[in-house]
């Protein structure tokens, strides 16, 4: 029940496509809901983060979509570029509480120029 | 600047001999914690603290140890590393434990156990 399963493992997209990395989750108590950037040689780095209070947020080209009902949420990155190319984890917690953040196991994305 | 540094980046060792990963924060956290990185196993934690002097296992604790006798520096020690301990090591801390804290990473400690 402390899973959180991401798909897909590997994602190629061409540039200015669409990208989108999907998360489920089981633990009805995970109410915060972050994804993590990493990119080659580097630690992760928060990229963008949700509460289960709203549907979507967005922060430039990056959007998080959350269907509580369904107990998943995903990341869209709208108009790719090779940049973006990096591994992105998605994770989830109960804020507020001495819980660890459980984080999937990663999708590496590939942008082709 | 805010950081946590690691070190070493890179370490090339042999079964048996005792090392240790340095870990150290500028930013005050009282939430550490270290992950290793598995092609295909994502981030898994092998142990986190929430104090100076509290420390509790994670997932994959086998094999390893950890101190947190100050505040900014978090070691992790492998007594006798073997083969199967090679992988991508991360350290990370953070200003709440667990949940809505940003967990801010190192940049990596790539261990080879040969």
């Amino acid at each position: 029940q402390q899973q959180v399963k991401q798909s897909p493992q590997s994602l190629i997209v061409q540039k200015g496509g669409i990208s989108i990395i999907n998360c489920a989750y089981e633990n009805t108590a995970f109410d915060y809901f972050p994804w993590y950037q990493q990119f080659p040689g580097k630690g992760p780095a928060l990229l963008i983060a949700i509460r289960p209070d709203v549907s979507e947020k967005k922060e430039g080209r990056f959007t998080i979509s959350f269907n509580k009902s369904a107990k998943q949420f995903s990341l869209h990155i709208m108009d790719s570029q090779p940049g973006d190319s990096a591994t992105y984890f998605c994770a989830a917690s109960i804020g507020g509480s001495q819980e660890n953040l459980i984080f999937g196991k990663g999708t590496k994305l590939s942008v082709k120029p | 600047e805010a950081q946590v540094t690691q070190n070493p980046r890179y370490l090339i060792t042999v079964t048996g001999k005792k090392l240790t990963v340095t870990c150290s924060q500028n930013m005050n956290h009282e939430y550490m914690s270290w992950y290793r990185q598995d092609p295909g196993l994502g981030l898994r934690q092998i142990y986190y603290s929430m104090n100076v002097e509290v420390t509790d296992k994670g997932d994959v604790p086998e094999g390893y140890k950890v101190s947190r006798k100050e505040k900014r520096n978090f070691p992790l020690i492998l007594e006798s590393p073997s083969p199967n301990q090679t992988s991508l090591y991360f350290c990370a801390s953070s200003v709440l434990p667990g949940g809505w804290g940003e967990l801010f990473f190192g940049e990596g400690s790539r261990l080879t156990v040969l």
